[in-house]
Parts: C-alpha cells; structure tokens; sequence
C-alpha cells in the first residue's frame, strides 16, 4: 500500500499568491481529513470529508481556505489570497469506516508564504 | 467536549532510560485512545491504541494502559533509544464523528 500521499512537499510562495495542496488518501478509505500544524497552535483539524462529501469545516480558518473532494481518490486544500502567517506544515490523513478510527498520515506539505 | 491534556515537554533522556509520558483526556462516552509518534520532517504514525477499559496497546518497546477510572493513557517504554527520539501525541476519538482530539504533543530526545 503507497500510504496517503501528499504533494507537493516543500512549497514556497509569495504573498498573494494562490496555493493548491493535493493529496491522495490510501485506496478504499471513506475519511479524508486535513490538519494544519505550527509551533504556536500545535496540530489543528481545518476540514474533513466522509465519502466525499465535507462533514466538518469549523477548523477553516477563513475564508480564503477551500477544500474540495472531487472523487475518492483526490483532495485539495486551496488558500487564496495566502498571507505569511498561513506558513505552516499541512497533513492530510485518511481513515475507514470500516475499522477502528486509526486515522493514517500523509508525508505533510510545508508551505512557506513570503 | 473532547479534551486531552499532555505532560509538557521537553523531555530528554539518556539511552536506557526509563520513559513515562503523561496523557489524561476528558469525553463523553467511551472512547478510543491512541498514541501517535512523529519523527523529524514525517508525518504521525499510530504507535499504539487501546479501544475499551483495561486495554493495553503496545508496540516497539511501548505500551499504554487504558484507564477509566482515571481517564489516563500514560505511555511507557522500558528503555528508551536514541532512534525513539520524536513528538508524541496523545489522542482520542469517539462516537461516530471520526474525528481525532489530540494533545499538544510532548517532545522527546533520547542522547546517548
């Protein structure tokens, strides 16, 4: 199994500019969940999906954040306008409904906002 | 709501030390506990779970009793490795939401 996987890995960008984060959840997994972490708030949950569908989108911390799962295979996390303080290492993770809540980790991007 | 409160770090250690890690939570319900490890520039991987009262998980040296009465899930190694250097995060999740509570994540180096 590939695991989930995240891409790109590193990305370094300008204020302003627009950010697409992509990720992969491992194959049959009906939970796709996105985190954000960072020194001072730790590790935070912005959204997540259950077949598709987003179930929970309290943690987006505004409006310039949108998640999309087109199909159960891709998702993405889009910040638009991105600032500095969106500098961060943002994880996706999937889970089954199938088994116990064990949630599984991408490798993280970490994004850098000049 | 959902709440874990991990024992603050850091936490350094010499090689073959004995490893406690503090970790209490607070749910509604009956829970499922988890330990996640992240080692430098990775992701969490689950280290270990236990999905009702009196489980013990364990995993690579480490284990974890599920205590309701006290509502703990305190993580323990024998002898700790320079290789088990890394973020420990506590964690719980119940009902159907799916959703994961974690710690704050308690940081640990082990020198030789």
């Amino acid at each position: 199994d590939a695991g989930v996987i995240q891409s790109p890995r590193h990305e370094v960008t300008e204020m302003g500019q627009e950010v697409t984060l992509r990720c992969k959840p491992i194959s049959g997994h009906d939970y796709l969940f996105w985190y954000r972490q960072t020194m001072m708030r730790g590790l935070e949950l912005l959204i997540y999906f259950n077949n598709n569908v987003p179930i929970d989108d309290s943690g987006m911390p505004e409006d310039r954040f949108s998640a999309k799962m087109p199909n159960a295979s891709f998702s993405t996390l889009k910040i638009q306008p991105s600032e500095p303080r969106d500098s961060a290492v943002y994880f996706c993770a999937s889970s089954s409904s199938g088994g116990a809540e064990t949630q599984y980790f991408g490798p993280g991007t970490r994004l850098l906002v000049l | 709501g959902n709440s874990v409160t991990q024992m603050e770090g850091p936490v350094t250690l010499s090689e073959e030390a004995f490893l406690t890690i503090n970790c209490t939570y607070t749910a509604t319900g009956y829970p499922s506990l988890f330990w996640y490890v992240q080692y430098p520039g990775e992701g969490l991987q689950l280290l270990l779970k236990a999905t009702k009262a009196d489980d013990k998980g364990s995993n690579k040296g480490f284990e974890a009793t599920y205590r309701k009465e006290t509502t703990s899930f305190h993580l323990e190694k024998g002898s700790v490795q320079v290789s088990d250097s890394a973020v420990y995060f506590c964690a719980l999740s119940g009902g159907s939401a799916r959703q994961l509570t974690f710690g704050s994540g308690t940081q640990l180096t082990v020198l030789p």
